[in-house]
Parts: structure tokens; C-alpha cells; sequence
């Protein structure tokens, strides 16, 4: 399986929103409404931020959220605080219950 | 509470097997709906999903990988664990396991190990 396609970077100022998009194939993200967001601050292990396109576990900042339409998902965070500068990564369902990964988005907060 | 750790070698020769273990508490691989997967991180790059192993034992892995990989699993122990063959420079990555819920998406990571590959 191939992995889904993010921008390498995206940069916002505090208070602004930035949407990170996620591009997949009908096999994954178009076929399923399993995506899920992660978190990774450097030397860390990921946190999920968004699973099943839109759900937020608890705990996660309602800044946070998910949407997807056709083969294609976004994480938008709104209010963006300097603690979100991070890298971020889509992830997918996919057939035969495996998973896919995205390429990973670097965050700056401006 | 839900905990997941990594152990194995930090470093293997080129062409050797990498066996890693992943020690869970906090749940059971024997109860319905629980999944362990393997991630590998290498430096400065995505991250790649490996296998999975299912509460009935059912196994997945990666299209690329699967002919390198096989997991298992030790219920009473609560261990999951790995074997990659052949391992190359390119194998030099974090390991990651972490629990996974049956529609992919993991709520727990284990801190992750270093492997590096090397003569």
C-alpha cells in the first residue's frame, strides 16, 4: 500500500487556523470512514488527535477537527497555540485490516 | 491504566533477524476487540505500520514487508512479538508497538525502541 500524501509543511500565526490535508486512495481513505490524526512532538511517541474521520478522544482540544470528503481527509486546528507546533500525521483503514500512514506535515507557529 | 514497552537489541548486523518484544498491561489480547500493531519510525521520517495481531489471532502486515514479518503473540505473558529478516541499513528506525483499535487507529503507544543496523 502506498502512503497518503500531506503537505511536508504548513505554518500559521497564534489564533489562526491552518487545515493540514491528507490525500488517499478509494481503497483507503475513500473507502472507509476510518482516518485518524496524530500528534508527534520531536523524541516523542505520537498522541491521536482525531479517530473515525471526526471523533476527538478525551482530552483532546476541541481546536481540534476532523473532516473528510472523497479520498481526501483535513485536520483543521483553529486558535493555534504555540504547543500545537509539531509534526502530524494522517493515518488510514485500509483493506485486508491494514494500516496507512501519510508522510507527515511539519507545524510552525509563526 | 493502559502501558505498552519495547524491548530488544539497540543495535544488529546487516542480514541478522530483529526479534522485538512488546510487554502491555492494562488489557488482554485475549479479550474480544483488542489489537496490537507494530509502527517503525526511521530518523527524521513517516511513520510506517508493519503487522497486527487480532484477539483471535488473526495476523496483517504490510504489502512490502510481509514476507520479512511475523508476529505473535504470548497471552499469558501479555507480550506481543516481531521477527523481521534480513535486516539492512535501511531497517534503522524506532520501533514502535502500540494497541490498535479493530478500525485502525491507535489510542496507545509504547515509548518506542532504537534499532540501528550496522556492521
Amino acid at each position: 500500500q502506498s502512503a497518503l500524501t500531506q503537505p511536508a509543511s504548513v505554518s500559521g500565526s497564534p489564533g489562526q487556523s491552518i487545515t493540514i490535508s491528507c490525500t488517499g486512495t478509494s481503497s483507503d481513505i475513500g473507502g472507509y470512514n476510518y482516518v485518524s490524526w496524530y500528534q508527534q512532538h520531536p523524541g516523542k511517541a505520537p498522541k491521536v488527535m482525531i479517530h473515525d474521520v471526526t471523533d476527538r478522544p478525551s482530552g483532546v482540544s476541541n481546536r481540534f477537527s476532523g473532516s473528510k470528503s472523497g479520498n481526501t481527509a483535513s485536520l483543521t486546528i483553529s486558535g493555534l497555540q504555540a504547543e500545537d507546533e509539531a509534526d502530524y500525521y494522517c493515518s488510514s483503514y485500509t483493506s485486508g485490516r491494514r494500516t496507512v500512514f501519510g508522510g507527515g506535515t511539519k507545524l510552525t507557529v509563526l | 491504566q493502559v502501558t505498552l514497552r519495547e524491548s530488544g537489541p539497540a543495535l544488529v548486523k546487516p542480514t541478522q533477524t530483529l526479534t522485538l518484544t512488546c510487554t502491555f498491561s492494562g488489557f488482554s489480547l485475549s479479550t474480544s476487540g483488542m489489537c496490537v500493531s507494530w509502527i517503525r519510525q526511521p530518523p527524521g521520517k513517516a511513520l510506517e505500520w508493519l503487522a497486527r495481531i487480532d484477539w483471535d489471532d488473526d495476523k496483517y502486515y504490510s504489502t512490502s514487508l510481509k514476507t520479512r514479518l511475523t508476529i505473535s503473540k504470548d497471552t499469558s505473558k501479555n507480550q506481543v512479538v516481531l521477527t523481521m529478516t534480513n535486516m539492512g541499513p535501511v531497517d534503522t528506525a524506532t520501533y514502535y508497538c502500540a494497541r490498535i483499535r479493530s478500525s485502525g487507529w491507535i489510542d496507545y503507544w509504547g515509548q518506542g525502541t532504537l534499532v540501528t543496523v550496522s556492521s
